[in-house]
């Protein structure tokens, strides 16, 4: 069964205190891994897609990375404006069946960046 | 501007009504999604539909309806079989096997 668990549940954090967010996964063959961040009471925001071990990608004070049974998402530096609930989810290739390529999404990490 | 809507922001529904919530994109995404978020818990698929015509149950299906007459429309019903209604419903959109991006959210709430 595809199954995604996201580490840990809460985080908190000083402003300019790096950490990481950790998102382990068991997928039928990976299609993709990818990040987001919900802010309370609205819609995810799309972060990064990850495709194969051993992909990074960044955006500002975000770093994704990618394994075969996890990703990372390393915050450098944070700052209160980086507070959010981030979401992990993975996708199935179409052609391993399971999932038919829907999103399976693991609880989040509800960050707290304080001043 | 491109992007997802969701009407209304917030929904009020009585025991034994059906209420439907509405969910417009003008990205010309072919594929469309609706999600229900509740408390402590992942994003849950209910239905999905990747072509016009075309729908398939998610997850947890049951007590919802869809429809797809349109490329731009995935309106959501919420019947009074679902047992369970509070939540908070997000719709997605995304191009054939691309990222999903979501709307804005509905919080419906059963008086």
């Amino acid at each position: 069964e595809d199954q995604v668990t996201q580490s840990p549940e809460a985080l908190r954090l000083q402003e300019g205190e790096s950490s990481s967010l950790n998102c382990s996964y068991t997928v039928s063959g990976l299609r993709g891994l990818f990040w987001y961040r919900q802010d309370p009471g609205k819609g995810p925001e799309f972060l990064f897609t990850l495709y194969s071990a051993g992909e990074e990608k960044e955006k500002e004070r975000l770093k994704a990375t990618l394994t075969k049974k996890e990703s990372f998402l390393h915050i450098t530096a944070p700052k209160p404006e980086d507070s959010a609930t981030y979401l992990c989810a993975v996708q199935a290739r179409l052609n391993y069946g399971g999932s038919q390529g829907n999103l399976i999404f693991g609880k989040g990490t509800k960050l707290s960046v304080k001043p | 501007d491109g992007g997802i809507t969701q009407s209304p922001k917030y929904l009020f529904r009585k025991e034994g009504q059906n209420v439907t919530l509405s969910c417009e994109q003008n990205l010309n995404h072919d594929a469309m999604y609706w999600y229900r978020q509740d408390p402590g818990q992942g994003l849950r698929l209910i239905y999905y539909s990747q072509i016009v015509n075309d729908f398939q149950k998610g997850d947890i299906a049951e007590g919802y309806s869809v429809s797809r007459e349109k490329k731009e429309s995935f309106p959501l019903t919420v019947t009074s079989a679902q047992k369970n209604p509070t939540a908070f419903y997000l719709c997605a959109s995304s191009p054939r096997d691309g990222e999903q991006f979501f709307g804005p959210g509905t919080r419906l709430t059963v008086l």
